[in-house]
């Protein structure tokens, strides 16, 4: 097992700007999901992707969007970035045979000037 | 709506001390409960889950947990913490409807003394 990597691992964007952070899954998780964590807070759900299709949602607007790709990687991207943004980015993924302990990568810390 | 209440925002103890976080979740019927452990600048690791069965959950690194239904509880449990211990931990339920989809709690900081 290679773990849930994503890149990169800091990034500083401007108010306006769009971002895409990836994410790199072990082989034969195809179930994803993204989080937000902002500082002192407990993550919060975005969306989750199956089989590259979007099967759930959080409470974010549209400008937070995704792709699955068929080898395991995925990509959030954000659109309009503003200075609440800035968070903690986890992306984590597991087996969709029903274990749904999820494997969670180290996180992209986005900050948003 | 499913929620998760860690009343508990920082705890201290002594190592080798006895350890019990505690976590409330409010649920419309069998819940998936989840225990995570972060590490400064780090991403989650799962210590723990309860999906269903025995109501005593054993998970890495010595961790335990046990299901109270009449309580609405998942407290996580250590006889004897270690200094490495010291980390963020969070308690997490997956949605009704898409479990999924984790609602996490505000989790609690531990420090260890030595």
């Amino acid at each position: 097992e290679t773990g849930v990597t994503q890149s990169p691992t800091h990034l500083i964007k401007t108010r306006g700007q769009q971002v895409t952070l990836r994410c790199s899954s072990q082989s034969g998780h195809n179930t994803v999901s993204w989080y937000q964590q902002a500082l002192g807070q407990g993550p919060q759900f975005i969306f989750q992707y199956y089989r590259e299709e979007e099967n759930g949602r959080g409470n974010f607007p549209p400008r937070f969007s995704g792709l699955q790709f068929p080898n395991y990687s995925s990509e959030l991207n954000v659109n309009a970035l503003e200075l609440d943004d800035s968070a903690l980015y986890l992306c984590a993924s597991r087996n969709g045979q029903g274990d749904y302990g999820y494997t969670f990568g180290s996180g992209t810390r986005l900050t948003v000037v | 709506a499913q929620s998760v209440t860690q009343p508990d925002i920082h705890i201290t103890v002594s190592e080798g001390a006895s350890l019990e976080l505690r976590c409330n979740y409010s649920y419309g019927a069998t819940p998936y409960l989840f225990w995570y452990v972060q590490s400064p600048g780090q991403g989650l690791q799962l210590l723990l889950k309860y999906f269903s069965g025995d109501t005593l959950v054993q998970g890495i690194k010595g961790f335990e947990a046990e299901f109270k239904r009449s309580q609405s509880s998942f407290n996580l449990r250590k006889p004897s913490v270690h200094w490495s211990d010291a980390a963020e931990y969070f308690c997490a339920v997956g949605a009704q409807g898409n479990t999924d989809k984790l609602i996490f709690g505000t989790g609690t900081r531990l420090q260890v003394f030595p």
